[in-house]
């Protein structure tokens, strides 16, 4: 039962380089969603999806794009990485089962450092 | 406009006293409310949540929560903290759209 599952774990970037996060549940959740959790700030909305195919825009998108072509899959992606996006990155699912009352299942995070 | 405030970032009990994580939430629309926890180099999980059926709420590993409309407030306890406890706290508010608000999150500290 693997729940959401994030790779890569941890990643190094120097500046200007790019890379992609990749979440994939098997819960068939309809919203899935990227936060950011930087110390003393809690968790900060990226970018969500409401279906596969959609994205939207959250708190602190500025920076990243993401992609959900499958409804499993959720894709975050840093074009030109900067310091400021060294972070936890944290990738949640929900249902649309309850409502808004649908809790958040998270991946275990990925760590990210750019230099 | 939704937010959560959670006061003190730093919580520190004996092992077995009380624990008490509190939560303020500001919302235009009847809340749903989540308290999730933290453990090192982990992803959050649910602690419990509370959607509108009964005030007080009873989650996981002894801890419960009571929303009080009046107070706008949602705050987390346990009667007898346990090492095992010493986590991140964090309290959330959800809307229509299921968008979630967090609080900036307490860090539980338990002493032996």
């Amino acid at each position: 039962n693997a729940g959401v599952t994030q790779t890569p774990k941890f990643r190094v970037l120097k500046t200007g380089q790019s890379m992609t996060l990749l979440c994939a549940q098997d819960m068939n959740h309809e919203y899935m969603y990227w936060y950011r959790q930087d110390p003393g700030m809690g968790l900060r909305l990226i970018h969500y999806s409401v279906g596969e195919g959609t994205t939207a825009k959250g708190e602190v998108p500025d920076g990243y794009n993401v992609s959900r072509l499958k409804k499993q899959n959720f894709l975050l992606g840093l074009e030109s990485a900067a310091p400021s996006q060294t972070s936890v990155y944290f990738c949640a699912s929900s249902s649309l089962g309850q409502g808004y009352g649908s809790p958040l299942h998270f991946g275990n995070g990925t760590r990210l450092t750019v230099t | 406009a939704q937010s959560v405030t959670q006061l003190g970032s730093h919580v520190s009990v004996s092992e077995g006293a009380l624990v008490l994580l509190r939560c303020n939430y500001s919302s235009s629309v009847p809340p749903y409310l989540f308290w999730y926890v933290q453990y090192p180099n982990q992803g959050l999980q649910l602690l419990l949540k509370y959607t509108s059926a009964a005030t007080l709420v009873k989650g996981i590993n002894g801890f419960e929560a009571e929303f009080k409309k009046s107070e706008t407030s949602f705050h987390l306890t346990k009667p007898s903290a346990h090492m095992s406890d010493a986590a991140e706290y964090f309290c959330a508010v959800s809307v229509p759209g299921n968008q979630f608000y967090f609080g900036t999150g307490t860090s539980l500290t338990v002493i032996p």
